[in-house]
């Protein structure tokens, strides 16, 4: 079946830690995005991808980073210079172009302790 | 920057009653989507209404846009309660990302 993995689901860090958040795809999208979710804040653009080996700051992406080395992969560094990184984050893609729906994962929960 | 904005914030609804939640957008847009999220899950695509569209029918749901007053709404039919849910309305963002609202609550009780 054609999807997006995240991986893991709940995922714990520690202050001062780095931590790799997963997202995997086999859609054969070219378009994938990082979002965070705040209860009450709706969902926030961190970084987007429209290409391998080209990705693009969204609205919020101080303390995180990204590569996208391969198509299908995405995934997000969430860095000790991030402050407040307990949050939902939801990864997605597209194919290219407008008016094409987007296609979630299922979502990483990232609590630091 | 969180272009779309629903109203309400919340609704609670019995089953079989109708749902209409409300999207509002500051800017002009190429197309609107609706999507659902049930709790702690990922986000499913609903319905795409183009900005040359003024209504839309999938099943139960039925979008209108009204781009002169920038806005859109949402509703459901006949809601069961495994409708209960948050619903986003997500417009244009930049490359082709998308732009999503604070969402509406759905609960829909037996």
């Amino acid at each position: 079946d054609g999807g997006i993995t995240q991986s893991p689901k709940y995922l714990f860090r520690k202050e001062g830690q780095n931590v790799t958040l997963s997202c995997e795809q086999n859609l054969n999208h070219d378009a994938m995005y990082w979002y965070r979710q705040d209860p009450g804040q709706g969902l926030r653009l961190i970084y987007y991808s429209q290409i391998v080996n080209d990705f693009q700051k969204g609205d919020i992406a101080e303390g995180y980073s990204v590569s996208r080395e391969k198509k299908e992969s995405f995934p997000l560094t969430v860095t000790s210079a991030q402050k407040n990184p307990t949050a939902f984050y939801l990864c997605a893609s597209t194919i290219r172009g407008r008016n094409t729906e987007a296609f979630f994962g299922q979502g990483t929960r990232l609590t630091v302790v | 920057s969180q272009q779309g904005e629903e109203d309400p914030q919340a609704l609670s609804i019995q089953e079989g009653e109708n749902a209409t939640m409300n999207c509002s957008y500051k800017t002009s847009i190429n197309n609107l989507q609706w999507y659902r999220q049930n709790s702690g899950r990922g986000l499913v695509h609903l319905i795409l209404i183009r900005s040359n569209e003024r209504e839309k029918h999938s099943g139960r749901l039925r979008v209108t846009l009204d781009t002169s007053k920038k806005s859109s709404s949402l509703l459901i039919t006949a809601s069961r309660a495994a409708d209960t849910a948050s619903y986003f309305c997500a417009t244009d963002g930049p490359g082709y990302a998308l732009n999503f609202g604070k969402g509406t609550s759905l609960l829909v009780t037996p």
